[in-house]
């Protein structure tokens, strides 16, 4: 069965700061990967995905994220965080032809201070 | 349009009541979510509908009803809920294999 691992369940970081949330996942097969931002009091919204190619992927908010296959990771990055950066960030799996059944890590509290 | 419509915001209920919760898409994705969310945790999967059909229950109880009257809507009938049904309600909907968009959440107190 594929799980995703967060493995820090709250990053606190200065502002203007880099920053990196980690995720690891398990399974047998190929995955397509995502990362989501949900600000408090809101729905999820997508940071950026990964289903193929470049293993270096840029989305929005100036976040990127980079696919490792040997070592089952899609850490996500940020050179210099905002405060308005502070959120909830989910990283979450789903197999090619599962449904999008997304699977989610337990998430990841980003805490950005002056 | 890529947006994903939720109504109620908020929603306040007895135990004996009966409610609905609404999600409206007009992406023309041919699949709809629903989840739940207590705070601080990932979204818990409930409900997938697959063109129109019921195609995944992950198990909820029958006090929670979904229905699906056509391809952009999707309804979460709620009757005789519990306290520890209190939570965020998330719609999502999606095209395959691209990622799900989701709602903005109805946040739902049950007293």
């Amino acid at each position: 069965a594929q799980s995703v691992t967060q493995l820090d369940s709250q990053v606190p970081v200065f502002e203007e700061a880099p920053v990196e949330l980690r995720c690891n996942y398990s399974s047998s097969v190929s995955v397509y990967l995502f990362w989501y931002v949900q600000y408090p009091n809101q729905g999820l919204q997508l940071l950026l995905k990964y289903l193929s190619g470049s293993t270096l992927v840029k989305g929005i908010n100036g976040f990127e994220a980079e696919f490792n296959k040997s070592q089952t990771s899609f850490h996500l990055r940020k050179p210099s965080v905002h405060i308005s950066d502070t959120a909830e960030y989910f990283c979450a799996v789903t197999f090619p032809n599962a449904g999008n059944m997304l699977t989610f890590g337990g998430g990841t509290r980003l805490m950005v201070k002056p | 349009d890529t947006e994903v419509t939720q109504t109620p915001k908020h929603l306040v209920m007895g135990m004996t009541n009966k409610k609905s919760l609404k999600c409206e898409q007009h992406m023309g994705h041919r699949a709809m979510y629903w989840y739940k969310q207590k705070a601080k945790k990932p979204p818990e999967l409930m409900f997938v509908y697959s063109y129109e059909k019921l195609s995944i229950n992950e198990s909820v109880p029958s006090r929670f009803s979904p229905e699906c009257p056509n391809s952009s809507l999707l309804n979460l009938h709620l009757h005789a809920l519990q306290p520890e049904d209190s939570a965020l309600y998330l719609c999502a909907s999606a095209r395959s294999p691209d990622e799900q968009y989701f709602g903005p959440g109805t946040r739902l107190t049950v007293t």
